[in-house]
């Protein structure tokens, strides 16, 4: 079985501008989280979506945001970049829930 | 709320000895507690996990944790380590799984 795909691994953006991020997870899999990390913060919780819905939402400001399509992918989307949001964005699924699987992550690095 | 301690930021270790990581956490619920594993430039790998049932809990490349409710611990353990077990190792807690919570995460440094 394939596992968690992200896209793209590499990312380089000024402030300012947004991005979004794409997540494949496992076949079967329903929900999907994502996760910042960062030398200062280290891992950090942002969202997680079942069935296109969002269930729960960590403390990150309303410029982060998600969605999840009907084939369980999802993508993050991050508006007027700040310096600060340069980290290692972090994507997993489950069925439904339970054990998390980690994709390989999109760096981000803001300008 | 939940949290996680991760007593040791570095550990280092000579190859073949065994090793401890020590994770404590917190939480007024039953949880569920993850140990996963992060190599250079690669995302979360799991190592083992407790949902319930036996303390003793096994996983891969020969790691193993032991759950002790009473003393809010999850040490990871592993009887000879290898050069190649050099990486960074984070404890996890969550109450259903959805939402993890890890610890700040230990360094593993196996020298030869």
């Amino acid at each position: 079985k394939a596992g968690v795909t992200q896209t793209p691994r590499y990312l380089i953006k000024t402030r300012g501008q947004q991005v979004t991020l794409s997540c494949s997870p496992i076949s079967g899999h329903r929900s999907v989280s994502w996760y910042q990390q960062t030398p200062g913060q280290g891992l950090q919780f942002l969202f997680e979506y079942f069935s296109e819905t969002q269930r729960n939402k960590g403390n990150f400001p309303g410029r982060f945001s998600g969605r999840q399509f009907s084939n369980s992918r999802s993508e993050m989307n991050v508006s007027t970049l700040e310096l600060g949001d340069s980290a290692l964005y972090l994507c997993a699924s489950s069925y439904p829930q339970e054990t998390q699987y980690f994709g390989p992550g999109t760096r981000l690095l803001v300008l | 709320a939940q949290s996680v301690t991760q007593l040791d930021s570095q550990v280092p270790v000579f190859e073949e000895a065994p090793v401890e990581l020590r994770c404590n956490y917190s939480s007024s619920v039953s949880v569920y507690l993850f140990w996963y594993v992060q190599y250079p430039n690669q995302g979360l790998q799991l190592l083992l996990k407790y949902l319930s049932g036996s303390t003793l809990v096994k996983g891969i490349n020969g790691f193993e944790a032991e759950f002790n409710k009473s003393q809010t611990s999850f040490h990871l353990r592993k009887p000879s380590v290898h050069i190649s077990d050099t990486a960074e190792y984070f404890c996890a807690v969550s109450d259903n799984g959805n939402k993890l919570v890890f610890g700040a995460g230990t360094i593993l440094r196996v020298k030869s």
